[in-house]
């Protein structure tokens, strides 16, 4: 079955850019999506069709994809942005499939 | 803005049925455009699309868990359900609902999400 594989953990300091990918066959077909959770509360959307931002998200957060590899970039990331990421994205088929979700540590 | 709230019992039998319901408000479920799906997480775990239901009543599930789940929709209060049934303590997650967004037929995704709860499967 088609999977997404992302990295299970990142960590950078205050201010510092972080990089999270997400890797599969199906991304140069299909848009990518990045969901944020924080701890104890339900998934948010901050980047949608690869690149475009949710009104309301803040402008630090960015999205990109090429190939096969999709990535979330934080610019200076900020202590509150430490949480659970997760790609997400549809296989040829339609069928959903979520990355296994990589945990940003901001310290 | 639209909002969803998931309600309904949080602790199950083993075998027995899973019932939730998502209410909707800040907008329709009639609108088109969109279907309204069920998504889970067992704790400490990543995220498992349940299915989904337009508005018409038509039905997608999860290959994985089609044989056991019942999505259905009350346009008249503005609602949707989930059962499951059978279930075992592999089935213990939160529970969330979401409205989905579409980009064609095949490319979707989840715009609004409930605040979850959860689901406990324990005699």
């Amino acid at each position: 079955s088609y999977e997404l594989t992302q990295p299970p953990s990142v960590s950078v300091s205050p201010g510092q850019t972080a990089r999270i990918t997400c890797s599969g066959d199906a991304l140069p077909k299909k848009y990518a999506y990045w969901y944020q959770q924080k701890s104890g509360q339900a998934p948010v959307l901050v980047i949608y069709e690869d690149s475009k931002r949710p009104s309301g998200i803040p402008e630090r957060f960015s999205g990109s994809s090429s190939g096969t590899m999709a990535t979330l970039t934080i610019s200076g990331a900020q202590v509150e942005d430490e949480a659970d990421y997760y790609c997400y994205s549809t296989d040829s088929s339609g069928n959903v499939v979520f990355g296994g979700g990589t945990k940003l540590t901001v310290l | 803005q639209l909002q969803l709230q998931e309600s309904g019992s949080g602790l199950v039998k083993p075998s027995q049925t899973l019932s939730l319901t998502c209410a909707v408000s800040g907008g329709s479920i009639s609108s088109g455009g969109y279907s309204w799906s069920w998504i889970r997480q067992p704790p400490g775990k990543g995220l498992e699309w349940i299915g989904y239901i337009y508005h018409s009543g038509s039905t997608y599930y999860n290959p994985s868990l089609k044989s056991r789940v019942t999505i259905s929709v009350d346009r008249s209060k503005n609602q949707f359900s989930l059962k499951l049934s059978s279930v075992t303590a592999a089935d213990t997650a939160v529970y969330y609902c979401a409205r989905t967004a579409y980009v064609d037929a095949d490319d979707y995704y989840f715009d609004y999400w409930g605040q979850g709860t959860l689901v406990t499967v324990s005699s």
